[in-house]
């Protein structure tokens, strides 16, 4: 696609419920990151994806959180038992492998109530 | 480990006034260096991006920065802000190592506030 596609763009779950977050990269981009952005906060790393390397997993705040990716297409980031400090603008980028042009998407808003 | 520091939380500056974003780094080596801004409600975009050549590089909306490699900085600039300019700016490195270190590390951001 033209850009990098997220979904759902808005997200409001119960406390301790699973969510799936979906990234769509553009397409040919081999590498593909999550990042989080609390409330007016700068963006946290999570996860790294690039082609069929073992993924960057080093952000992952805890082991609720997990994120798979199929070939160089679609990532989910899933965030089981949700708790409210999970919270937050879930974004994800994607580049070229070695690229050093960053595309974002406009992110997924998650609110645990 | 690679880490990105903004020392301020925010700039005030009246319109018409230059303008200056602070950021250092620690990254081994020689990073690539970049500027992104993020509007309310809207995703991030990119200003400019340092990777090789003169240290002044030249973007988006009039914004420049320059790399000082003695000083491991990398400030954004603008010679006369617009109230427009008023958003979060972040600062991200990236090390230059080939083979899974593609991924940016973003300083906590910068709020410009560009007064009338």
């Amino acid at each position: 696609g033209a850009g990098v596609s997220q979904s759902p763009s808005n997200k409001v779950t119960e406390k301790g419920k699973d969510v799936e977050l979906r990234c769509d990269p553009i397409s040919g981009h081999t590498a593909l990151y999550w990042y989080r952005q609390r409330l007016g906060q700068g963006l946290e790393f999570l996860i790294y994806f690039q082609g069929n390397s073992a993924p960057d997993k080093s952000g992952l705040p805890s082991d609720r959180f997990s994120a798979e990716r199929t070939g160089e297409s679609v990532s989910t980031l899933t965030i089981q038992r949700t708790q409210q400090e999970d919270s937050a603008v879930y974004l994800c980028a994607s580049s070229l492998e070695g690229g050093v042009s960053y595309t974002f998407g406009s992110g997924t808003r998650l609110t645990v109530v | 480990a690679q880490s990105v520091a903004q020392p301020e939380d925010q700039v005030n500056v009246a319109e018409g006034n230059p303008l200056t974003v602070k950021c250092t780094y620690s990254v081994s080596g020689n990073p690539y260096l970049f500027w992104y801004v993020q509007y309310p409600n809207r995703g991030l975009q990119f200003l400019l991006k340092y990777i090789t050549g003169d240290n002044l590089v030249k973007g988006s909306y009039g914004f420049e920065a320059e790399f000082n490699k003695s000083q491991t900085s990398f400030h954004l600039k603008k010679p006369s802000a617009l109230v427009s300019d008023s958003a979060l700016y972040f600062c991200a490195v990236r090390d230059r190592r080939s083979g899974g270190y593609n991924k940016l590390i973003f300083g906590a951001g910068t709020r410009l506030a560009v007064h009338p």
